[in-house]
C-alpha cells in the first residue's frame, strides 16, 4: 500500500525568507502523481503544485518549487519570499496516475507553517 | 477555475437526528466524488468514493448505513449522517473530479470548502 509520511509536524519561517517543508512516500508503482496542498485556516483545500512522476523536471509555480526525487521516493516543497499568506497546514499527497477515475488521493499527516512578521 | 460548493457551511444536530451535507460542482460535471473527514490538526481520511448513479465505495471502517452517499446527479452528491452521536462531530469535505484529462492521464480534482458538524 501507498504510504505518505510527512515527519515535520510544525514550522516556523521569517517573512521573506525560504522554508522547505519535507515529504517521502512508498510506492511500487511508476506513475502517479504527487501534489501539495495549503489548507488555511478557513479550511478550504487549495492546490498549490503537482508532480506528474514521468517528468524529471521539478515543477514550480511562482514562488513554490518542488525538489522531486524520484528514486529516494522524496518530494520537497520550497516556499521562496515567505508571505504572512503563506501560514497554514501544508499536505503532501500521493495519486496513482493509472487505473481510472476513482483513483485516490493519500495525504501526509500535515506540516502546520507559521510566518512570523 | 471549477468551483465545488457545500451546503451547510455548519450545522448543529442533537443526537439521534439525521444530517445531509449537500456537495455540488456548480461549473463542471462531476462523474466522480470524494468525502471526507478532518478531526483538528488531522489530515484528511477518505471515507467514501461516488460516481453519479451507482452505489457509492466505501472505505474500510466507514460503516455505509451510517453515512449514506447518494449521487444522484453529475453536480450534486449528498452525505446524509444518520443517528447522529456526538463522536460524529467533524469538518466534512467533499471534493469533485472534473471530466477533463491532464497530461499523463490524469486528472483535476477539486475541494469543497467544508462543512463542520456539532453533534449536541
Amino acid at each position: 500500500a501507498q504510504t505518505v509520511t510527512q515527519s515535520q509536524p510544525e514550522m516556523s519561517v521569517q517573512e521573506a525568507e525560504t522554508v522547505t517543508l519535507s515529504c517521502t512516500y512508498d510506492t511500487s508503482e511508476s506513475d502517479y502523481y504527487l501534489f501539495w496542498y495549503k489548507q488555511p485556516p478557513s479550511r478550504q483545500m487549495i492546490l498549490v503544485i503537482r508532480q506528474e512522476a514521468y517528468k524529471q523536471q521539478n515543477a514550480t509555480e511562482n514562488r513554490f518549487s518542488v525538489n522531486f526525487q524520484k528514486a529516494a521516493k522524496s518530494f520537497s516543497l520550497k516556499i521562496s519570499d515567505s508571505q504572512l499568506g503563506d501560514a497554514a497546514m501544508y499536505f503532501c499527497a500521493y495519486r496513482r496516475g493509472y487505473g481510472g477515475a476513482t483513483n485516490k488521493l493519500i495525504f501526509g499527516t500535515g506540516t502546520l507553517l507559521a510566518v512570523q512578521p | 477555475g471549477a468551483v465545488v460548493s457545500q451546503h451547510p457551511s455548519w450545522v448543529i444536530c442533537k443526537s439521534g437526528t439525521s444530517v445531509k451535507i449537500e456537495c455540488r460542482s456548480l461549473d463542471f460535471q462531476a462523474t466522480t466524488m470524494f468525502w471526507y473527514r478532518q478531526f483538528p490538526k488531522q489530515s484528511l481520511m477518505l471515507m467514501a468514493t461516488s460516481n453519479e448513479g451507482s452505489k457509492a465505495t466505501y472505505e474500510q471502517g466507514v460503516e455505509k448505513d451510517k453515512f449514506l452517499i447518494n449521487h444522484a446527479s453529475l453536480t450534486l452528491s449528498t452525505l446524509t449522517v444518520t443517528s447522529a452521536h456526538p463522536e460524529d462531530s467533524s469538518f466534512y469535505i467533499c471534493s469533485a473530479r472534473d471530466g477533463s484529462v491532464l497530461a499523463g492521464g490524469g486528472y483535476e480534482q477539486y475541494f469543497g470548502p467544508g462543512t463542520r458538524l456539532t453533534v449536541t
